[in-house]
Order: C-alpha cells, then sequence, then structure tokens
C-alpha cells in the first residue's frame, strides 16, 4: 500500500548483530500493527501501539526484540541480538482510527524481508 | 495462537471458473475480513463482514458468515490470471481491530 512504507525490503544479517526494521505511516495514522510472517507459523501479531503507547505486546519475544513509536510518522522494530530463527517477514500496519473505526481494514506495508545467517 | 483456519490450502482452477475458499474460526467475532497477498507483496484489504451480517458483495467476491458453525466462505467468480495470490481470512476476536490470520489458502489461476 503506497500510504505506507518499510525500510530496509531485504536485510541479511549474521546471528548476533543488531537488526532495525522502521515503518512510516505516512498520513501519521495512530495505531500501528506489527507482523511476522512465516511458512511455519504464518502470519502473526508481534504488538500494536495507539499514540506511540503500546497496547499489546504479548506476541513479542521482550528479551530480544522493542518495538517503540518515537514519533506519530515513524514505527521501529528491532532485534537485538538477532537468532537464525527470527528470518521472516516482518510487516507493519497502521490503522486509521479515523476512517478506519467503521471499516477497520488495516493497510500492509510491503514488509521487510529479513534473514538471520 | 491462529484462529482462522482456511481450507483448502491451495486451490487450482482454470479461468473463468470460480474459485471458493472457506475460513473457520474457534471464538466469537464483532467482523471477519478477507486479505489477499501477492507473492512477495503485503496484504490487501477486499472485504469485510461484519457479525451481524450473512452475506456481502464486491464486484467479482462474495463472502457469507455462518456464525453458528464459525465459518466463513469467500467466493471469486469469473476467475483471472491476476487472482492468482494467497488468500486469508483474519477475525477480529471480541475487539473491532486486533485481527488474528490463518494461514490462507493458495490460488493458483491457469489462463
Amino acid at each position: 500500500d503506497a500510504r505506507v512504507t518499510q525500510t530496509p525490503r531485504h536485510k541479511v544479517t549474521e546471528m548476533g548483530q543488531e537488526v532495525t526494521m522502521r515503518c512510516q505511516p505516512i498520513l501519521g495514522h495512530n495505531t500501528v500493527f506489527w507482523y511476522r510472517q512465516t511458512m511455519m507459523q504464518g502470519l502473526e501479531l508481534l504488538a500494536y501501539f495507539r499514540n506511540r503507547a503500546p497496547l499489546d505486546d504479548s506476541g513479542m519475544p521482550k528479551d530480544r526484540f522493542s518495538a517503540e513509536m518515537p514519533d506519530a510518522t515513524l514505527a521501529t522494530l528491532k532485534i537485538q541480538p538477532s537468532e537464525p530463527r527470527d528470518s521472516a517477514v516482518y510487516f507493519c500496519a497502521p490503522f486509521d482510527r479515523c476512517s478506519g473505526w467503521a471499516s477497520y481494514e488495516q493497510y500492509f506495508g510491503p514488509g521487510t524481508r529479513l534473514t538471520v545467517t | 495462537s491462529q484462529q482462522g483456519e482456511e481450507d483448502p490450502q491451495a486451490l487450482s482452477i482454470q479461468e473463468g471458473e470460480n474459485a471458493t475458499m472457506n475460513c473457520s474460526y474457534k471464538t466469537s467475532i464483532n467482523n471477519l475480513q478477507w486479505y489477499r497477498q501477492n507473492s512477495g507483496r503485503g496484504l490487501v484489504h477486499l472485504i469485510l463482514i461484519r457479525s451481524n451480517e450473512r452475506e456481502k458483495h464486491s464486484g467479482r467476491l462474495r463472502v457469507t458468515l455462518d456464525t453458528s458453525k464459525k465459518s466463513s466462505s469467500l467466493l471469486i467468480t469469473a476467475s483471472r490470471a491476476a487472482d492468482t495470490a494467497s488468500y486469508f481470512c483474519a477475525d477480529s476476536g471480541g475487539s473491532n481491530y486486533k485481527l488474528t490470520f490463518g494461514k490462507g489458502t493458495l490460488l493458483t489461476v491457469n489462463p
């Protein structure tokens, strides 16, 4: 969706390295979801934020993962240290509470494909 | 944990045929949504059906919801090669926007 950008689109890194993924909800959406997609587990919700405060991060391994919204136009997901099992595609999905409140649909970014060797 | 479970996991049809995908979920819902994902892309919202609705149409898409059976179906009529993608159902559970996705149906439409 053109409303959302994610960087980097692809990342290959070695085990133990720090990885930071960025999501820009261009329209300044106030709620952002982070998902992880793998062949084995499918699409899993990691965390979501509203107005930059975490609402639910129960799906996220907290010992190595952290998610933040430094401001209303940027959300980040960080893995430190990364492990091979973190290899997946990570999507952010901003939710516009104003217009989305009636439709509840989520707009997914193009994803960051992470490979940890 | 995954709530929505799509059936079949994979479906291959000829262009012009109809494609039907089914989804089951486990708990009560406020709404159920269907998304499409082309290879290497993010998910795109297709259609939402609320818990008090039984059927909804959007272009060549028809979605049904049976809350007594906790199931939904997505019908794509007159399929095209461009419909080739993975299709996911996502239920909202008790919230309206926290979605739980199934593992998807891979639809291949052969020209």
